[in-house]
């Protein structure tokens, strides 16, 4: 159980497009999703927390209009990063926090989306 | 906030040997400790977590450690093998609705067969 899907794995666009990365929760309901960005030989870094039905709260100096986070469905949350640019070029990964009986915080992790902007 | 400090950032060590990873915490409301093994290419996966109200907890080969009033809290991996060799972080975060969780810097852990 408690198994959570991003797609694609990898994707390669042009600068100045956009991309979208879904994160699923396939086996459990997630209230709360969360997107990290993670460079190479880097830990996790936060960029929102995204709850279902509600507006993502950003991290400090993460561009809300440039990442656009959508959690339409208590397993489905969106990340599209709008006109990419090279320096967006990065590992995205969710996460989705599984409500139990004990506590509201255990986060299980989505594999990963490879992106590279050209 | 939370500041979360891991060490050492590097370990190797030989197959069936133990191998331990330490991290520090700053906020003194956090209560719930997860640590995440990374393998090359992937998501973090949950290997293990204790909360606050617990000092020990022990799956198989694995056991972590809690001292809230220093506020560390270790991984032990006992008889290691090659399968082990990844990527590990230790993370904090307060219980309640709000669940940002804060990582350390991750451990590579190398063992050599």
């Amino acid at each position: 159980g408690a198994v959570v899907s991003q797609h694609p794995s990898w994707v390669i666009c042009k600068s100045g497009t956009s991309v979208k990365i879904e994160c699923r929760s396939l086996d459990f309901q997630a209230t709360t999703m969360f997107w990290y960005r993670q460079f190479p030989k880097q830990s996790l870094m936060l960029m929102a927390t995204s709850n279902e039905g509600s507006k993502a709260t950003y991290e400090q100096g993460v561009e809300k209009d440039k990442f656009l986070i959508n959690h339409a469905s208590l397993t489905l949350s969106t990340l599209t990063v709008t006109s990419a640019h090279p320096e967006d070029s990065s590992f995205y990964i969710c996460s989705a926090s599984l409500r139990t009986v004990l506590s509201t915080d255990t986060q299980y992790f989505g594999p990963g989306t490879r992106l590279t902007v050209l | 906030g939370e500041n979360v400090e891991q060490h050492p950032s590097t370990l190797s060590v030989q197959e069936g040997d133990s191998a331990v990873i330490k991290c520090t915490y700053s906020d003194s409301a956090s209560n719930y400790f997860p640590w995440y093994k990374q393998e090359l290419g992937k998501g973090p996966q949950l290997i293990i977590d204790i909360r606050s109200n617990v000092g020990e907890k022990k799956d198989q080969r694995i056991a972590v450690t809690l001292n809230k009033t220093a506020k560390h809290f270790s991984l032990h991996i006992t008889e290691t093998q090659p399968e082990d060799s990844a990527v590990y972080f230790c993370a904090a975060s307060r219980t309640g609705g709000y669940q940002k969780v804060t990582f350390g810097i991750g451990t590579k852990l190398q063992v050599i067969p």
